[in-house]
């Protein structure tokens, strides 16, 4: 069974500032899919982003950007130019892209981030 | 902009009472999910729907719990009966078929068992 883990329960920014939220995961597959999604206080979880494993250029949105190693099994998240409206828990997450867990999506615990002013 | 609409929002019950929840996915999205989401903690999935069928329900407490997707749109997610370790926020979200696909999540429902 894949495993995903985030080592960071909770990291703090000064606005305007980077961040980088780390996340390892454990798998035997070689093709799969890796994203972080966003859950702000008592907002609905909203996709930040995602990576395909067979894509070795990281994937960037904007300020957002990962760091995927795969051979070290690494997919990090930098938030550039932090903004108050980016405190939120931040969930790293996997999915199969094929057998019988296609789809569906293994979270890891969270990363509490909070911004400040 | 289309969402995920789930209700209620909130319940509280007594334990070996029955709850049921509702979801209703954004229109088009044949993959439904429904997520148990302990307070600080990541969310883990309990059963997954394509169209009208379970493709995936390995998580799902099935002896007390019970999903259903007819016509393969809205969804219910039952407990019968609570028990206090089923306090959490049950999730719902719904995809495009497809893996790399965004799910979209609904609010969730904070159940409490007393």
């Amino acid at each position: 069974a894949q495993t995903v883990t985030q080592s960071q329960p909770e990291m703090s920014v000064q606005e305007a500032e980077t961040v980088t939220l780390s996340c390892t995961y454990d798998t035997s597959e070689s093709d799969y899919y890796l994203f972080w999604y966003k859950q702000p206080p008592s907002r609905q979880m909203i996709l930040v982003i995602r990576q395909e494993a067979y894509k070795q250029q990281n994937a960037t949105e904007n300020r957002f950007s990962v760091n995927f190693q795969k051979a070290a099994k690494s997919f990090s998240l930098k938030i550039s130019d932090s903004q108050l409206g980016d405190a939120a828990m931040y969930f790293c997450a996997y999915a199969s892209a094929g057998g019988t867990s296609y789809g569906k999506l293994t979270f890891g615990q969270g990363t509490i981030l909070t911004v400040h002013p | 902009e289309a969402e995920v609409a789930q209700s209620p929002r909130y319940k509280i019950t007594e334990k070996s009472q029955a709850v049921a929840f509702w979801c209703d996915p954004i229109s088009g999205h044949a993959t439904l999910y429904w997520y148990r989401q302990i307070l600080g903690q990541g969310p883990e999935l309990l059963v997954q729907f394509q169209d009208e069928s379970v493709v995936d329900d390995s998580q799902l407490p099935k002896d007390r719990f019970s999903a259903e997707r007819l016509k393969g749109v809205d969804s219910t997610l039952k407990i019968q009966p609570a028990e206090l370790g089923d306090s959490a926020m049950y999730l719902c979200a719904s995809s495009f078929s497809g893996v790399y696909n965004e799910q979209f999540f609904g609010p969730g429902t904070r159940l409490t068992v007393l």
